[in-house]
């Protein structure tokens, strides 16, 4: 059972372009987290929410978390080839149990 | 010098081999977990491991075992490979504390032929 269900799972746009992902599910989370994975690499942690309705900003990218904390947006405004990866979000299960377990991606292409 | 170290960084083998992914690292964390990548599927937990005497099965243990060397040392093992056990297999560590961020390994690319 897949518990974050993201979406799209394939976006591919052209450079200069906005865009949503969204990382959805039924369960409410404490936190959760945005991660990026490039080409050869392993994932990196972009921006954790805690705080339902939280909005945190990176540059660019504009990350929301829902009301009831079941739910996330990533926006990223005007796009630009280096914004192409993967993009993963992820729920810690609590320090207790410390397991992260993520979701199955949107893979982003941006086109110059 | 990257804080966590993956060897090798590909390997092909042939079924029914063993074989062992390393993983090591510098960040002093005690948490260390392994994940296997597959196209469309995310990131799925192998096993994790809080200290060197604590090691636990994620999602997908099975075919796979593991062995905290160390603090700073965990290795998975493929005891007989099978061809759908090809992947991209990622090692991180966490410290645990609050907001568990992750740190990842470069990956390494593993073939069964």
């Amino acid at each position: 059972t897949q518990l974050l269900e993201q979406s799209p799972q394939f976006l591919s746009i052209q450079e200069g372009e906005n865009l949503t992902v969204y990382c959805n599910s039924s369960s409410v989370f404490s936190s959760l987290q945005w991660y990026r994975q490039e080409p050869g690499e392993g994932p990196v942690l972009l921006v954790t929410v805690v705080t339902g309705g939280e909005v945190k900003k990176l540059k660019r990218l504009t990350f929301q978390f829902g009301d009831a904390r079941k739910d996330s947006s990533l926006h990223i405004t005007a796009a630009q080839p280096g914004d192409t990866g993967l993009y993963l979000c992820a729920y810690d299960r609590g320090s207790t149990l410390g397991r992260l377990y993520f979701g199955r991606g949107t893979q982003l292409t941006v086109w110059p | 010098d990257a804080d966590v170290t993956q060897t090798p960084g590909n390997r092909i083998t042939k079924t029914g081999k063993r074989i062992m992914l390393e993983c090591s690292q510098t960040k002093g964390h005690d948490r260390m977990y392994w994940y296997r990548q597959d196209p469309g599927l995310g990131l799925r937990l192998i096993y994790y491991s809080f200290d060197v005497k604590d090691i636990n099965k994620g999602e997908i243990s099975d075919g796979y075992s593991v062995s905290r060397q160390a603090q700073a040392k965990f290795s998975l093992s493929l005891e007989s490979a099978i061809p759908n056990q090809t992947a991209l297999y990622f090692c991180a560590t966490s410290n645990g504390q609050g907001n568990t961020e992750a740190f990842f390994g470069q990956g390494t690319r593993l073939t069964v032929v």
